[in-house]
């Protein structure tokens, strides 16, 4: 296992359009983080698993966001009826405890 | 809420020169890390403090975290074009599931 995949890296959708993007953690990590990253800020956390449970969510996490991880591997970030908002790079990391190992991100563009 | 401000936030050197970004917060951080960050990339850890006053050495780059825990710098000695991203402290408290905050990040451009 090389690290954090995630998929697509880039996605360019229509407003009002559905988005879902899949991260794939490093294995025996049991933590697994989505978060934000607009130009110029540093990540704002969104969402955590451990293993296949929700454990918090962030204020920023509109209805309109829904996050998964069925069996505690994998997690999808759906994201539905877009907004020019949600132009993004979203980000997702797996950890041990107390440290944080990235993906390459998924960068979103709504037109 | 706990809040990390960096600063400064952009840095333009040239090469051979010295330079420390700062990361600063009024609450205390079980652990505070540091990460780099290039265009179109996730960002890459570099290091993690958790001790109050550690100091760590990375070959040219020198990290400190404060004695209350609440603060960290970052040194870097002759910087190089390759130093060249986006810096950003992330601090971790473990009675809020090990999250990390990020700082907004101090963008460094080490010109040739």
């Amino acid at each position: 296992d090389t690290g954090v995949s995630q998929d697509p890296r880039h996605k360019i959708t229509k407003r009002g359009q559905n988005v879902t993007f899949r991260c794939d953690p490093i294995s025996e990590h049991n933590r697994l983080y989505w978060y934000r990253q607009t130009l110029g800020q540093g990540p704002e956390f969104l969402t955590y698993f451990q293993n296949e449970a929700q454990l918090e969510k962030s204020r920023l996490l509109s209805d309109r966001f829904s996050a998964e991880r069925p069996k505690g591997s994998f997690s999808t970030l759906e994201i539905q009826r877009t907004e020019q908002g949600d132009s993004a790079m979203y980000l997702c990391a797996s950890s041990p405890p107390g440290e944080l190992f990235f993906g390459e991100g998924s960068r979103l563009t709504v037109l | 809420t706990q809040l990390l401000e960096q600063s400064p936030q952009f840095l333009s050197i040239q090469e051979g020169e010295n330079l420390t970004v700062y990361c600063n917060s009024s609450s205390v951080f079980s652990s505070l890390q540091w990460y780099r960050q290039e265009p179109g990339e996730g960002p890459v850890l570099l290091v993690t403090v958790v001790t109050g006053g550690e100091v760590k050495k990375l070959k040219r780059l020198t990290f400190q975290f404060g004695d209350a825990r609440k603060d960290s710098s970052l040194h870097i000695t002759a910087a190089q074009p390759g130093d060249t991203g986006l810096y950003l402290c992330a601090g971790a408290d473990f009675n809020q599931g090990g999250k990390l905050i990020f700082g907004q990040g101090t963008e460094l451009s080490v010109k040739p």
